[in-house]
């Protein structure tokens, strides 16, 4: 993989679902996997910084996990609310590890 | 409020025309990047500066430049704009330009050429 990808590319759920995307990035010369939120009007801000294979952060009812051998991290949202809809980026380092290279995100959308 | 502020929010200008787009990063930060966000696309590196000096280039078009001054803010100088670059131009910034620092966004210039 030489682009960092996520899936799906939107998500429609209702309040109360619990829902998980997915972020693909290239696997060698790993450096790190960014997660952001972004919310519409607003600027992207961090959600985690993960660092190692097998790693787990957990930040409310947003978890996401980390397996760098494979070059893959999910997001999970348990118990989506109204208030979590907004776009989900994952971004990772470039091979000199001077620049984060964003996917294109997830948009949730989640009714009431 | 991240703490990174960017001037101005929103510009119309002509194609043509030559702008600059300003950010301050948020305080102790050394590291800025600039980044561009077009219809349908993501969000697109354009470079980043570490304590004054090119760290790192992107997809950044040669009608397109930057510098980060002394006092650690940094202007991005965009001329000959085209239709094209009609864009929401971000500007982030992080403490030290390691990979594993998180990015702190500005509020984002928006940028209409007609």
């Amino acid at each position: 993989i030489l682009n960092v990808e996520q899936s799906p590319q939107s998500l429609h759920v209702q309040e109360g679902d619990s829902t998980n995307f997915t972020c693909s990035f290239p696997s060698s010369n790993f450096y790190a996997l960014h997660w952001y939120r972004w919310e519409t009007a607003k600027s992207p801000e961090a959600l985690f910084v993960m660092t190692l294979n097998g790693d787990e952060k957990k930040k409310g009812r947003i978890s996401a996990t980390l397996n760098t051998k494979e070059g893959y991290s999910y997001l999970y949202i348990k118990g989506s609310q109204p208030e979590d809809s907004a776009t989900y980026l994952c971004a990772s380092p470039n091979q000199a590890g001077t620049a984060l290279i964003f996917g294109k995100g997830t948009t949730l959308s989640v009714s009431s | 409020d991240s703490g990174v502020t960017q001037t101005p929010k929103h510009l119309i200008t002509a194609t043509g025309q030559r702008v600059t787009l300003r950010c301050s990063p948020r305080s102790g930060d050394l590291s800025v990047y600039w980044y561009q966000q077009s219809l349908d696309q993501g969000l697109q590196f354009l470079i980043h500066y570490y304590n004054g000096e090119e760290r790192a280039k992107g997809n950044i078009l040669e009608r397109f430049s930057a510098q980060q001054f002394p006092d650690l803010h940094s202007e991005l100088n965009l001329s000959s704009l085209e239709l094209g670059d009609s864009a929401l131009y971000f500007c982030a910034s992080s403490a030290s330009g390691a990979p594993y620092n998180e990015q702190f966004f500005g509020p984002g210039t928006r940028l209409t050429v007609l």
